[in-house]
């Protein structure tokens, strides 16, 4: 099936940084979301992107659906201990198709 | 708005045993999908339904993992027999329809493992 690359892997960062990942796809994507799930727990859905090109902001979140159409970002600004967890990208081709996820990275951030 | 149901939280089985697993929707939500999360991955869809219809069951080992929806809001994951590499956090999520704007909530999971 369709496979995302998503990296870093992992990610130790000090509070207060600004955190980067990103997501990359072999083929188009028509929606991209990115989850955050912590220990114990299901995802949660962060940010939806539905346009090439689109920035989308949810608190200290920024998400942008690349260009290409085949690649995502996300950041974190100011990173505080609660942002600890991992982070999902996930992408659909069309309506039709099912989501698929990335294999996450994982943010420790010390304080 | 009440989120996704699962139960059970945990379970432990014996390889050969069975298993069973189950998921309410968020009320009104039309999609309903089971995903597989093996430690360390991201999410494997294993089953779609749209209403009490199956619309992808592609990745679904069919020897042995089967799943209903018959009124098309609960549904049941069965596992039977299970095998060591069943191991795995198992998801439930649900869509409000299918189309390429829908969002996915998922529920806690069910993490299983198999001794």
């Amino acid at each position: 099936g369709q496979q995302l690359n998503q990296s870093p892997q992992s990610m130790f960062i000090q509070e207060g940084e600004d955190v980067s990942m990103n997501c990359t796809s072999s083929s188009i994507f028509n929606t991209w979301l990115w989850y955050k799930q912590e220990p114990g727990e299901g995802p949660v859905l962060l940010i939806a992107l539905y346009k090439a090109g689109e920035l989308t902001s949810n608190g200290r979140l920024t998400a942008q659906f690349g260009i290409t159409r085949k690649d995502s970002f996300l950041n974190i600004s100011a990173s505080i201990p609660s942002d600890v967890g991992i982070y999902f990208c996930a992408g659909r081709e069309s309506g039709n198709t099912p989501l698929v996820f990335g294999k996450g990275t994982r943010l420790s951030v010390i304080a | 708005e009440a989120g996704v149901a699962q139960s059970p939280r945990y379970k432990i089985i014996e390889k050969r045993q069975s298993v069973a697993f189950w998921c309410n929707p968020i009320s009104g939500h039309a999609t309903l999908y089971w995903y597989q999360q093996i430690l360390g991955q991201g999410p494997k869809l294993l089953i779609q339904f749209q209403n009490n219809g199956v619309v992808d069951d592609s990745q679904l080992p069919k020897d042995r993992f089967s799943a209903e929806r018959l009124k098309g809001v609960d549904s049941t994951l069965k596992i039977q027999p299970a095998k060591l590499e069943d191991s795995a956090v198992y998801l439930c999520a649900s869509g409000s329809h299918q189309s390429t704007n829908e969002k996915l909530f998922f529920g806690s999971g069910t993490q299983l493992s198999v001794l």
